[in-house]
This record gives C-alpha cells, structure tokens and sequence, in this order.
C-alpha cells in the first residue's frame, strides 16, 4: 500500500519568513495530494490540495508543487504569521478517500 | 450546516470496560471514515462506512474493535475491553462521496484509558 513520508517533524520560523514542508510518497499510481491544518485541540482541516495533472497550485500565501518523476510534493508558505502555528499533515491517496494515507505530521511554529 | 459532530470530546476508561464513541457526518454526506491519532503520530485509518455498510476495515484491529453506521442515527465506534494502548484521539471525517475529494473532520473523541 501507500506510504507517505514528511520532513521535517517540526519547524520553527520567524514571522514573515516562508516555511517548506516536504512529502514524498511509494505509489507512483497515486493522483491526489491534500494538505491538511490541524490546530491544538481541533480536527484536521484541508487548506489545499493538487491533483496529478498540475504541477503547482497556488491560493494566496499558501501554494503546493508537485514532482511525480520523484514523487515528491511539497507546501510553501509564505509571509507566515503566528496564526500559522499548527500541526500540518501531508496525504497521497490513488481513487478513493479510504486509501488517503498521511504523513506523520509537521509541528509549525511562527514566533512572532 | 454543522459540521461533522463527535461526542464525546472526552472519554476515561478503565481497562475492561468499553467505549463508545459517536459520529454525525455533515448534512448530506453518506460516507464516513474513522481514524485513530497516537500523540505525535499522524493519522491511521481504520474503518470506512457508507449507510448501513462496511466498506473498507482493513485499518482496524480485529479483536475488539468493531464499527456501525445505522439506517438512523449515527456512526459508532466500539472498543470492547478496552487497554492502555488504546489511547488516543479518534477522529470521524465524512464526504459527500467516495471518490478522492476533501474529508471533512470533526474535533476527535479523546480516549484515555486508566
């Protein structure tokens, strides 16, 4: 099955600097990759998402790229602010949600 | 529109007994999906129901656990004779479909066995 690996477990910035957050996934038939916000005692959220046949999306300050030759996609954020701090979790999933499989997570901290 | 509702936030076990956690998906959604988030760990499906049916168990224990999604009412996730290493955060998403597409989450039922 999938496997999802995400770099790094946990990053620090300062506001206004940008932050990258790396996935690369084992199932080169996979065609959708979500990025998912989770705050301190609250559910995930999605806040973007790619399919295969994009290699970039962008939605204000946030944006996503995808590499399929590598298999590797990634989040950008730019301009961060401290209400950007929270857990992120990256997923790569082939026809159906119930075999999304998510990245162990990626503990942002914007420190103002 | 509500959101996806779990309760309850909160649950204490002791070892041995069972637990109850419910889910309501968003209004319109007939898919659902449980996951369980270990502290620091991502999140690990475990079970996906559609209205009265069991699609998908492969991510779930086979002792133990077991999961429903009634006619009415809402989804369930039992955990009989609950232990230590159960603890966790469970978390229910629903989707209007069962094609790759947004999870919509609910806030976690959190389970702290004693």
């Amino acid at each position: 099955g999938e496997n999802v690996e995400q770099h790094p477990s946990t990053l620090s910035v300062q506001e206004g600097d940008s932050a990258v957050i790396k996935c690369t996934y084992s199932d080169s038939a996979s065609n959708y990759f979500p990025w998912y916000k989770q705050e301190l005692g609250k559910g995930p959220q999605l806040i973007i998402d790619i399919r295969s046949n994009v290699g970039e999306k962008k939605d204000q300050r946030i944006a996503v790229t995808l590499n399929k030759t590598a298999k590797h996609f990634s989040l950008h954020i730019t301009e961060t602010q401290p209400e950007d701090s929270a857990v992120y979790f990256c997923a790569a999933s082939l026809y159906n949600n119930n075999d999304m499989r998510f990245g162990a997570g990626t503990r942002l901290t914007v420190k103002p | 529109n509500a959101g996806v509702m779990q309760n309850p936030r909160h649950l204490v076990r002791r070892r041995g007994q069972e637990a109850r956690l419910r889910c309501s998906p968003m209004k319109g959604h007939s898919h659902v999906y449980w996951y369980r988030q270990l502290p620091e760990e991502g999140l690990k499906f475990m079970v996906y129901l559609q209205k009265e049916n069991i699609i998908d168990e492969s991510g779930m224990p086979k002792e133990r656990f077991s999961a429903e999604f009634p006619k009415e009412g809402p989804s369930i996730l039992r955990i009989q004779q609950v232990v230590r290493g159960d603890s966790a955060a469970y978390f229910c998403a629903s989707s209007p479909g069962g094609a790759t597409g947004e999870l919509f989450f609910g806030e976690g039922s959190r389970l702290t066995v004693l």
